[in-house]
């Protein structure tokens, strides 16, 4: 079965750059996630899209910014790269079945993100 | 506010022990959603279990057996004959349902397993 793909899988960057990390949810999913995971942390919820409008916002800093496009596949774009930005940066995709029902977040890879 | 306490941060056994991880929830919603996901050492999150506040019964699927119970807030996870291939960190998560539903995971800090040969 075809699962979320995150690409790239490693980045490395200097601080005050900037980076683009995309995924791609299973087909026919219409929900995208992104959680960020610091090192011996648990995920953190960052921001969600719903059929291409943001749904929910979490903890994101003012600079990062996200989008989905008309394919549903995100983008999650961060600016200003900070040593403390360092992290494994999920993509987690879902259906949602009915009006509120919770369907289950199916994750992908991890995009390891490095900033020296 | 909704919030997840997986209160064991490691737990270590050896090969063929039974091993139970807790976890114990918070939330106001009188319909939410519990979850497991195991992380390997590889970092990938990998889908255990779902289950509804509404569906107390208990599962168990091969070696893994869940116990949720709403009276006591929680939802353990217990892997009966452990393996090597068992060891990672293993979540719990929360997500409430209603009008402003998102489906954001809470997560607890998780539980480090490690089985030893």
């Amino acid at each position: 079965a075809a699962g979320v793909i995150q690409s790239p899988r490693h980045l490395i960057k200097e601080k005050r750059e900037t980076a683009t990390l995309k995924c791609y949810p299973i087909p026919r999913h219409d929900t995208v996630y992104w959680y960020q995971q610091g090192p011996g942390q648990d995920p953190q919820f960052l921001i969600s899209f719903y059929e291409k409008m943001q749904s929910d916002k979490g903890s994101i800093p003012d600079r990062f910014s996200a989008q989905q496009f008309s394919d549903y596949h995100s983008e999650l774009n961060m600016s200003s790269l900070e040593l403390g930005d360092s992290a494994l940066y999920f993509c987690a995709s879902s259906s949602r079945q009915l009006a509120g029902e919770v369907d289950t977040q199916y994750f992908g890879p991890g995009t390891r993100l490095t900033v020296l | 506010a909704q919030k997840v306490t997986q209160a064991q941060t490691e737990i270590s056994v050896v090969e063929k022990e039974d091993v139970t991880l807790d976890c114990v929830y918070e939330t106001r919603d009188t319909t939410y959603y519990l979850f497991w996901y195991k992380q390997p050492p590889s970092g990938e999150l990998v889908f255990l279990i779902r289950r509804n506040s509404f569906d107390e019964q208990n599962e168990i699927s091969g070696r893994y057996s869940w116990n949720f119970q709403k009276s006591t807030s929680s939802f353990n996870f217990t892997i009966t004959a452990s393996q090597v291939v068992d060891s990672a960190v293993y979540f719990c998560a929360l997500s409430e349902e209603g009008s402003s539903n998102t489906g954001k995971l809470i997560f607890g800090q998780g539980t480090t397993l490690q089985v030893k040969p």
